[in-house]
């Protein structure tokens, strides 16, 4: 069983919607990242949260909007989606050590498809 | 421009052979580097990993080892089990929290 939670599993949505995925940790984990998987490709990274601190954007269009209310918890807000969107976004967490040397942990994932 | 490579997609042995992993890097800053596995329909789950100032790390039937001057890691799985047959991803870190990814290697493992 996965230590980071992620919700929904699945998500179908309209270009036009507003939805939000979520992802959980009760580690103690103070970095969390999201990314994003396209079929039969390695995952991509979105974002980085050190800190509950947005540290890394890689260049993501703002049309997805991260969000971290606390340790535990990180969000992902979509608007305006397009079909080429569709993926898998994985969750990830990890201890922040020296140098950032930490292994991440990942959770199940959410697949997106969009209409 | 892709840092880390896996040659060889798939790979199939036997059951109770030994399975080994290759991985190539470009980026010499990279410091840590780690072999995730993934089941269908699930997210990568963390195996093994190294640091740069060593050479060799065991954990159970999984063995890492990196050689600097080469680029190079591989991983170990002695012995294979059926429950090993997954995709088996590479990951390469500079220290930044930063992750970058191999395209993956599909083991079949053959009862």
């Amino acid at each position: 069983d996965t230590e980071v939670t992620q919700t929904p599993k699945h998500l179908v949505m309209g270009m036009t919607n507003k939805k939000s995925l979520k992802c959980e940790q009760h580690m103690g984990h103070r970095a969390m990242y999201w990314y994003k998987q396209k079929a039969k490709k390695p995952p991509e990274l979105m974002f980085v949260y050190s800190y509950e601190k947005l540290s890394i954007n890689e260049s993501v269009p703002s049309r997805f909007s991260p969000e971290c209310p606390n340790s535990s918890l990180l969000n992902l807000h979509l608007h305006a989606l397009q079909p080429e969107d569709s993926a898998l976004y994985l969750c990830a967490s990890s201890q922040i050590g020296v140098g950032g040397n930490q292994p991440q942990h990942f959770g199940d994932g959410t697949r997106l498809s969009i209409l | 421009d892709q840092q880390v490579k896996q040659n060889s997609p798939s790979l199939s042995v036997q059951e109770g052979r030994i399975s080994i992993l290759n991985c190539d890097y470009t980026n010499s800053m990279f410091d840590y580097f780690l072999w995730y596995k993934k089941y269908p329909a699930e997210g990568p789950t963390f195996l093994i990993s190294i640091s740069s100032i060593k050479d060799k790390n065991e954990d159970g039937r999984f063995t890492v080892f990196l050689n600097k001057s080469a680029k190079h890691l591989s991983l170990h799985i002695v012995p294979s089990q059926p429950g090993d047959s997954a995709v088996y991803f590479c990951a390469a870190s500079d220290g930044n929290n930063r992750l970058a990814f191999g395209k993956g290697n599909q083991v079949v493992v053959i009862p």
